[in-house]
């Protein structure tokens, strides 16, 4: 079964550094990108990057460009996700997503299946 | 890039057709096949259920179904149900710098 499971809730005060992971399972981590989103309480999603796991090239919205890295451990299929500086504003469920690859060079946007969410609570 | 636009809410009564649009521009949804829907209950993470504009995953109910026509994707539920009330997201691939770009997403409310 592919599966991707996330690490639990954390709480953390402004200014703080943060690193949550994205733990890949039931498939060849390398042959797929891995993708984040956000989504700040009773809002909609948004696309937050992609890395690809067999050379960690990235691609990040430019939203969370210089905010956020996105990383990868291929020798244990995790995907990290991780702040240098928290804000308050980025309180909000984080998913990751195994992600499709290109085709004819445009890549896939699918994302399936998804990891269960990790609530990041950032409050002074 | 702004959002792709959805409706905030559709509603419908049980066994009939809803049809949910994802709007976009000639950057998107216009020049590439690369959209995908999610569904997503409340305190869930989504789930997919269309893929490349009308492709459907295995195990997902063939009571949906995905189209586009020139910068408009859509997603239609036909045969409404009750289990399918929840949030429906679309999301493109765009060539601006933002690469992909969730629709700001839309409530299924089963009368």
């Amino acid at each position: 079964e592919v599966q991707l499971v996330q690490s639990g809730a954390d709480m953390k005060k402004p200014g703080e550094s943060l690193r949550i992971s994205c733990k890949a399972s039931g498939y060849t981590f390398t042959n797929y990108w891995i993708t984040w989103v956000r989504q700040m309480p009773g809002k909609g999603l948004e696309w937050m990057g992609r890395i690809d796991p067999s050379d960690s090239y990235t691609n990040y919205s430019p939203s969370f460009q210089g905010h956020v890295t996105i990383s990868v451990d291929k020798s244990i299929t995790t995907a990290y996700l991780q702040w240098s500086s928290l804000k308050a504003s980025d309180t909000a469920t984080y998913y990751c997503a195994r992600h499709g690859v290109e085709v004819a060079g445009v890549p896939s946007v699918w994302f399936d299946p998804w990891g269960q969410g990790t609530l990041v609570t950032v409050s002074s | 890039q702004s959002a792709l636009t959805q409706p905030a809410s559709v509603s419908g009564s049980p066994g009939q057709s809803i049809t949910i649009s994802c709007s976009g521009t000639n950057s998107d949804i216009g020049i590439y096949n690369s959209v995908s829907w999610y569904q997503q209950h409340p305190a869930q993470a989504p789930q997919l259920i269309i893929y490349d504009v009308s492709h459907r995953p295995s195990g997902v109910s063939n009571r949906f179904s995905g189209s586009k026509s020139g910068n408009t994707a859509s997603l239609t539920i036909s045969g409404l149900q009750a289990e399918d009330e929840a949030d429906y997201y679309c999301i493109s691939y765009t060539n601006t710098g933002t690469l992909e770009v969730f629709g700001t997403g839309t409530k299924v409310t089963v009368l």
